[in-house]
């Protein structure tokens, strides 16, 4: 079975500044890796993906992740945040020949000016 | 080109009812997975839909059950519904290469929000 761990529930970050948000994930074999982002009252969005070859993954929104299979994390990084990233950010692992999504328990950015 | 619709938006229901909900996979897509998502947790796997017949589940009681249409829209069915059941049920729709294997992404409606009292 797959598990993922998002390390901080809430991340206040001031407008501009860089944001990292933190995922790690646990499987016994080999995993696609995912980033969603959740906006007040909507669904999912994809932001980025992550299924084989360059570990720096770019996405949409300026945001990119790295893939790092010996510390099985898969991080996202924004450079420079804008209020309108104020949402709830989730990573999620699914087996590769799988079709089930696992996710972890989100991550809030709070975005302030 | 159409995303993926749900419906209701929102749901008010008491303990003990049935409930169900609607989705219409994205354009092109034809298997359909159900998630519950409760306040300030990340979604949970219910299950997925493709070929009309239920492929996969999660540890979901038997009061969650779906369906799947020869459109490949699909239900969800809560029965002897529980005050717990309160929450944002997000529906994904994704493409089968073939029967077990699948696209790697999948794509998300905006919910239905349910409301058990």
């Amino acid at each position: 079975a797959q598990s993922v761990t998002q390390l901080d529930s809430q991340v206040p970050v001031f407008e501009e500044a860089p944001v990292e948000l933190r995922c790690n994930y646990s499987s016994s074999v080999s995993v696609y890796l995912f980033w969603y982002v959740q906006y007040p009252n909507q669904g999912l969005q994809l932001l980025l993906k992550y299924l084989s070859g360059s570990t720096l993954v770019k996405g949409i929104n300026g945001f990119e992740a790295e893939f790092n299979k010996s510390q099985t994390s898969f991080h996202l990084r924004k450079p420079s945040v804008h209020i309108s990233d104020t949402a709830e950010y989730f990573c999620a692992v699914k087996r590769a020949a799988g079709n089930k999504l696992t996710f972890g328990g989100g991550t809030r950015v709070l975005v302030k000016p | 080109d159409a995303g993926v619709t749900q419906s209701p938006t929102h749901l008010i229901k008491t303990r003990g009812q049935q409930v169900t909900l609607r989705c219409s996979p994205k354009s092109g897509h034809d298997t359909v997975s159900w998630y519950q998502q409760a306040l300030g947790q990340g979604p949970q796997f219910i299950f997925q839909y493709y070929e009309e017949e239920e492929r996969q589940r999660g540890n979901f009681p038997d009061r969650f059950s779906g369906h799947q249409f020869p459109n490949y829209s699909s239900e969800l069915n809560v029965n002897a519904l529980l005050l717990g059941d309160s929450a944002l049920y997000l529906c994904a729709s994704s493409l089968a290469f073939r029967a077990g294997a699948f696209q790697e992404t999948q794509y998300f409606g905006p919910g239905t929000r349910l409301l058990v009292l």
